[in-house]
């Protein structure tokens, strides 16, 4: 099994800042490596495909990037809609997949 | 615009099944190059895949819940299913259907996910 791991777990941080969250995979998954935002009480939802592709309607403060074990998921500067939990999902053994245990970012 | 919606009992009995039904609406389940999933998030934790279909009717599920999971499609009402049996306490969760690409298996959308208690 492929094994996701998120750091950090959890972050503060402030309206303007950059934040970085990482996920590494146990194994190389290449690009197979999606990112989600889940805000409390709804659904996630997509904003990284493929590990950098910005799906649709998604601001362009958030962006991803990495291959292989290493990825990356940075929002350039912090809006208060972007308090919420992130979710890394790798999918390199189609169509199953496993997730990220969530890096959680609220208000320093 | 596709959107999906669960629909199902809150309360389910120690040992009993859990039956839940994903209706698509705005767009076709029959569609190629998707595969319609089942995800769950026990209160307070992380999410979990529990299994996927497609049109056809070929299926794949999380080996750790394989044993107790049967997924279902009905073309005809836009529907599929889950059936999760023998449930305990730890299969309370919401519970969210959601359609993925076949490539990457990105998902979108979700549906808005339902509760599921299982207690007596």
């Amino acid at each position: 099994d492929i094994q996701m791991t998120q750091s950090p777990s959890s972050l503060s941080a402030s309206v303007g800042d950059r934040v970085t969250i990482t996920c590494r995979a146990s194994q190389s998954i290449s690009n197979y490596l999606n990112w989600y935002q889940q805000r409390p009480g709804k659904a996630p939802k997509l904003l990284i495909y493929a590990a950098s592709s910005v799906h649709r309607g998604v601001p362009s403060r958030f962006s991803g990037s990495g291959s292989g074990t290493d990825f990356t998921l940075t929002i350039s500067s912090l809006q208060p809609e972007d308090f919420a939990t992130y979710y890394c999902q790798q999918s390199y053994i189609s169509p199953t997949f496993t997730f990220g245990p969530g890096t959680k970012v609220d208000f320093k | 615009q596709l959107q999906l919606q669960e629909s199902g009992p809150g309360l389910v009995k120690p040992s009993e099944t859990l039956s839940l039904t994903c209706t698509v609406s705005g767009g076709s389940i029959s569609s190629s190059n998707y595969y319609w999933g089942w995800i769950r998030q026990p209160p307070g934790k992380g999410l979990e895949w529990i299994g996927s279909i497609d049109y056809s009717g070929s299926s794949h599920y999380n080996p750790s819940l394989k044993s107790r999971v049967t997924i279902s499609v009905d073309t005809s009402k836009n529907q599929f299913s889950l059936k999760l049996s023998s449930v305990t306490a730890a299969d309370t969760a919401v519970y969210y259907c959601a359609r993925h690409f076949d490539a990457y298996n990105w998902i979108d959308p979700w549906g808005q996910g339902t509760l599921v208690t299982v207690s007596s």
